[in-house]
């Protein structure tokens, strides 16, 4: 059973056209991580809530937003794509608190032309 | 910021072989955790390592920190096609619960 849930799975834009992502659970985790990752990369955290607290990561752009509307969905935004945000973009959960593993939902595949 | 350094970035090898990733860590490492990736998919988790010198193993897979706790190998013995995947290395912070990632390590396995 899918605990980390991404819609849509593919998704491809215009350059400009904005974009929303999303991200459900059914773990009742209170963290939810947004991470990009382009091709041959590694993951880069973009911003994570801790409930309803929202923490940004001091290099992500100002283009990129994000919203949690309770504790089971969390989306991304973005406002205006750049051919640079090309990427895979992965939503993951967790309990937060060291030790607690992180769970990633199958991502969603950004194109934009 | 920490950054995680894996070897080799790539690994091609005929089934039945055994092999090693490394990840290699600036910084004390205070978790560690290995994670597999098919290729564009998300990230299964593996194990986590915590205490210097602790070893973990899951059905052909093992996982070690060294002692001083910057170094961490990810051992897969008689390897199979299923192995198949990118190992991805995370680190946790001192004091939070984020991961920072390395690049990850491709690895084919060849019937």
């Amino acid at each position: 059973d899918a605990m980390v849930i991404q819609n849509p799975r593919y998704q491809v834009t215009q350059f400009g056209k904005p974009v929303t992502l999303s991200c459900s659970q059914t773990l009742n985790h209170n963290v939810m991580y947004w991470y990009q990752q382009k091709s041959s990369q590694a993951p880069k955290l973009l911003f994570h809530y801790y409930d309803k607290d929202f923490n940004n990561e001091a290099d992500t752009p100002d283009n990129f937003q994000s919203r949690r509307p309770n504790t089971s969905f969390c989306f991304l935004d973005i406002r205006s794509p750049g051919l640079g945000d090309t990427a895979m973009y992965l939503c993951a959960t967790s309990r937060g608190g060291q030790g607690e593993k992180l769970f990633f939902g199958s991502g969603t595949q950004l194109s934009v032309l | 910021s920490q950054e995680l350094e894996q070897s080799p970035q790539s690994l091609i090898v005929q089934e039945g072989k055994n092999l090693t990733i490394n990840c290699t860590s600036s910084k004390t490492l205070y978790g560690l955790y290995w994670y597999k990736q098919k290729y564009g998919e998300g990230l299964i988790f593996l194990m986590m390592l915590q205490k210097g010198g602790e070893e973990k193993s899951h059905e052909k897979i093992t996982a070690k920190l060294d002692e001083k706790k910057q170094q961490s190998s990810l051992h897969i013995t008689a390897s199979q096609p299923s192995h198949a995947g990118i190992y991805l290395c995370g680190a946790e912070g001192g004091s939070n619960y984020k991961l920072t990632f390395g690049k990850g390590t491709l690895l084919t396995v060849n019937p």
